[in-house]
């Protein structure tokens, strides 16, 4: 069984600043896709980024890159110049490649940029 | 953008009723998920659902939970006999392979209330 874990249940940063959302996982997989997922205040939960296992280089979507860290079970998501758009919880996720292909979600971190 | 539609945005049921949770994918999309997010909590996979058929379901998924897609277009969750506990976000979402390069899009979701 997978396990997602996000330390951080809230935090806050003044706009434009740099932060960083922490994540481990626990599994026995070798291939797999994990995910950072953004749900704001409206609800629906929108894909941030994606990132392969088998990719070495950290994915990056303009000002949202990850820190993938394989050996260390790490995938922490860095947002540079933060706006108040941001503000949102952010969710952590993991799925196998093969095999099932249900998402295995982390608790969240709360996440409120202040103007 | 095509998005994942849900209905109704907030469902009051008494305890012991039937609840009826609508959900309408994305019109390509072959693969179906329900989740749910009790307050304060991870969200958590309910059941996946692909070709007319359960593909996986989890352990809250039982006998009292059942979809359907009954035309081309909806995707349901029947909850018989609601309990108090069956409070929760439920999240519909829908994707068009199942790995992970075709990341699953998630409706807003259906705030459901029991008492």
């Amino acid at each position: 069984a997978q396990t997602v874990t996000q330390s951080q249940p809230e935090m806050s940063v003044q706009e434009a600043e740099t932060v960083t959302l922490s994540c481990t996982y626990d599994t026995s997989e070798n291939n797999y896709y994990l995910f950072w997922y953004k749900q704001p205040p409206s609800r629906q939960m929108i894909l941030v980024i994606r990132q392969e296992a088998y990719k070495q280089q950290n994915a990056t979507e303009n000002r949202f890159s990850v820190n993938f860290q394989k050996a260390a079970k790490s995938f922490s998501l860095k947002i540079s110049d933060s706006q108040l758009g941001d503000t949102a919880m952010y969710f952590c996720a993991f799925t196998p490649v093969f095999g099932n292909e249900k998402l295995t979600f982390g608790t969240g971190t709360r996440l409120t940029i202040i103007p | 953008e095509p998005e994942v539609t849900q209905t109704p945005s907030h469902q009051v049921t008494q305890m012991g009723q039937e609840v009826i949770l609508r959900c309408v994918p994305i019109s390509n999309h072959l693969y179906f998920y329900w989740y749910r997010q009790i307050l304060g909590q991870k969200v958590e996979f309910l059941v996946s659902f692909y070709n007319n058929e359960i593909s996986e379901k989890s352990e809250i998924f039982d006998d009292q939970f059942s979809v359907e897609r009954p035309d081309g277009s909806n995707f349901t969750l029947k909850i018989r006999s609601t309990k108090l506990e069956d409070s929760a976000m439920y999240f519909c979402a829908s994707s068009a392979r199942d790995r992970g390069n075709q990341p699953q899009h998630f409706g807003d979701g259906t705030r459901l209330s029991i008492l």
